[in-house]
């Protein structure tokens, strides 16, 4: 089946930019998210890129996408502690409705 | 207004119970799905509903029952649960089945004693 991957944990200091990468194997992929998690909440949509672009802003945020490499960011410009989460990268292939996700990227920021 | 309420938010129950769990979107979404999340791990589809009728069950056991009264609506109705089964349900909504984006609720937090 497909598979989509992340590191488990990423540690900056506050006003640092954080990345976060993510990697899928499915090559029919449509759109790829990017979701943020609380701990006790549920997955706030934070963005999502279509597969036929590189780079999409919105204001901290910046996602790039390497398609010939299957390869996806997030980069967090001057990281907060509100930032502190759990962030899941995921890949809508082309069958539809069925969203992969990958194992979370656990982000914490020190003061 | 992107927003999936679940409710409850916290539950507790015990083997021999019957419980329900209800999430409800009022974004005119036609694709309503039920995940299921253990700790540190990414969710699990259960099951999809499109335009109110079941169209995804991912092999889930029998002791769990989706039911979806209307197109803004989604029950999971729980019974004879074990406690391997505790774990955060997520309720999402989406446009249509189809591509779209998925928007998630706040969950229930489950415990099986």
């Amino acid at each position: 089946g497909e598979d989509v991957e992340q590191s488990l944990f990423l540690s900056v200091r506050e006003g640092d930019s954080s990345v976060i990468n993510c990697t899928y194997t499915d090559s029919s992929s449509t759109y790829l998210y990017w979701y943020k998690q609380e701990p006790g909440a549920g997955l706030r949509l934070l963005t999502y890129i279509f597969s036929n672009m590189d780079m999409k802003q919105d204001q901290r945020l910046t996602v790039l996408l390497n398609k010939k490499d299957k390869h996806l960011s997030l980069r967090i410009a001057d990281t907060q502690t509100g930032d502190s989460a759990i962030y899941f990268c995921a890949e809508m292939g082309n069958a539809g409705n069925m969203l992969t996700f990958g194992g979370g990227t656990r982000l914490m920021v020190k003061p | 207004d992107t927003e999936v309420t679940q409710t409850p938010k916290h539950l507790v129950m015990g083997m021999t119970n019957k419980k329900s769990l209800k999430c409800e979107q009022h974004m005119g979404h036609r694709a309503m799905y039920w995940y299921k999340q253990k700790a540190k791990k990414p969710p699990e589809l259960m099951f999809v509903y499109s335009y109110e009728k079941l169209s995804i069950n991912e092999s889930v056991p029998s002791r769990f029952s989706p039911e979806c009264p209307n197109s803004s609506l989604l029950n999971l109705h729980l019974h004879a649960l074990q406690p391997e089964d505790s774990a955060l349900y997520l309720c999402a909504s989406s446009q249509s089945s189809y591509g779209e984006t998925q928007y998630f609720g706040p969950g229930t937090r489950l415990l099986v004693l």
